[in-house]
C-alpha cells in the first residue's frame, strides 16, 4: 500500500543539526512532492517546506529558510529534511506528507509519515 | 503569506450533534481550501481537498463549502470517532499554511 515511513526520534542539543528521511513505497516517487510539516506539543500544524522529487525544486517556509534543507535520493525513493542551527523552538514533531494534485489541478497532503520526534535539549 | 484564521479554536459537542466548523483566508484564494483531521498521537488525515470535495473513503457525514476568502467543515451526526482536531489549509500558493485548528471535544 501507499506509505510513507520516517526515521526515529532524535535528541540534539542546541546549535546542532538534524536531519529526517522518509522512505515512499506503494507508489512512484518521482511523481508527487513531498511536503515537510511539523508540530510543536500542544500546538498547530506548521508547514516547513517541499519538494519535487523529479526536479529536485524546493521551496521554504520564511521562518526556517536558510537552515532548512530537503533533499532526495530517488534510487532508494527517499527524501529528507535537514535543520540545522537548532534551538528549543525547533522542539517537534516532524511529518513529510506526499502532495497530490487533482485533475483540476488542486493540491493536497494525501498521504502522511508516522512523524518523527526532534527534541532539542542541552 | 495567506493567513487562514479558525474559529472557534475549541468546541464542545455530543454523539449525534451538527457541528459547523469556520475558516477564513487572509485574501481571496478561490475553492484552493483542504481540510484535515487529527487524532492525539497520530498524523493528520485528508477529509476534504478543493473545499468541498470528500476525499475517498471518507464518511458523507463530512461536508464542505465555501469559496473565496470563507469556507465551511460540517459534522452532521457526530460519531465518536470524530472527536479530533481539525485544521483548514489553503494550497493556493507557497507556503501553504494552516489554521490554527478547532478541537472538537466531547460535551
Amino acid at each position: 500500500q501507499v506509505q510513507l515511513v520516517q526515521s526515529g526520534a532524535e535528541v540534539k542539543k542546541p546549535g546542532a543539526s538534524v536531519k529526517v528521511s522518509c522512505e515512499a513505497s506503494g507508489y512512484t516517487f518521482t511523481n508527487y512532492d513531498i511536503n515537510w510539516v511539523r508540530q510543536a506539543t500542544g500546538r498547530g500544524l506548521e508547514w516547513v517546506g517541499w519538494m519535487n522529487p523529479n526536479t529536485g525544486n524546493t521551496g521554504y517556509a520564511q521562518k526556517v529558510q536558510g537552515r532548512v534543507t530537503i533533499t532526495r535520493n530517488t534510487s532508494i525513493r527517499t527524501a529528507y529534511m535537514e535543520l540545522s542551527s537548532l534551538t528549543s523552538e525547533d522542539t517537534a514533531v516532524y511529518y513529510c506528507a506526499r502532495g497530490w494534485a487533482s485533475s483540476s489541478f488542486y493540491y493536497a497532503m494525501d498521504v502522511w509519515g508516522q512523524g518523527t520526534a526532534v527534541i532539542v535539549s542541552s | 503569506d495567506i493567513q487562514m484564521t479558525q474559529s472557534p479554536s475549541s468546541l464542545s459537542a455530543a454523539v449525534g450533534d451538527r457541528v459547523t466548523i469556520t475558516c477564513r483566508a487572509s485574501q481571496n484564494i478561490g475553492k484552493y481550501l483542504n481540510w484535515y483531521q487529527q487524532k492525539a498521537g497520530k498524523a493528520p488525515n485528508l477529509l476534504i481537498y478543493a473545499a468541498s470535495t470528500l476525499q475517498s473513503g471518507v464518511p458523507s457525514r463530512f461536508s464542505g463549502s465555501g469559496s473565496g476568502t470563507d469556507f465551511t467543515l460540517t459534522i452532521t451526526g457526530l460519531q465518536p470517532e470524530d472527536f479530533a482536531a481539525y485544521y483548514c489549509q489553503q494550497s493556493y500558493s507557497t507556503p501553504r499554511t494552516f489554521g490554527q485548528g478547532t478541537k472538537v471535544e466531547v460535551k
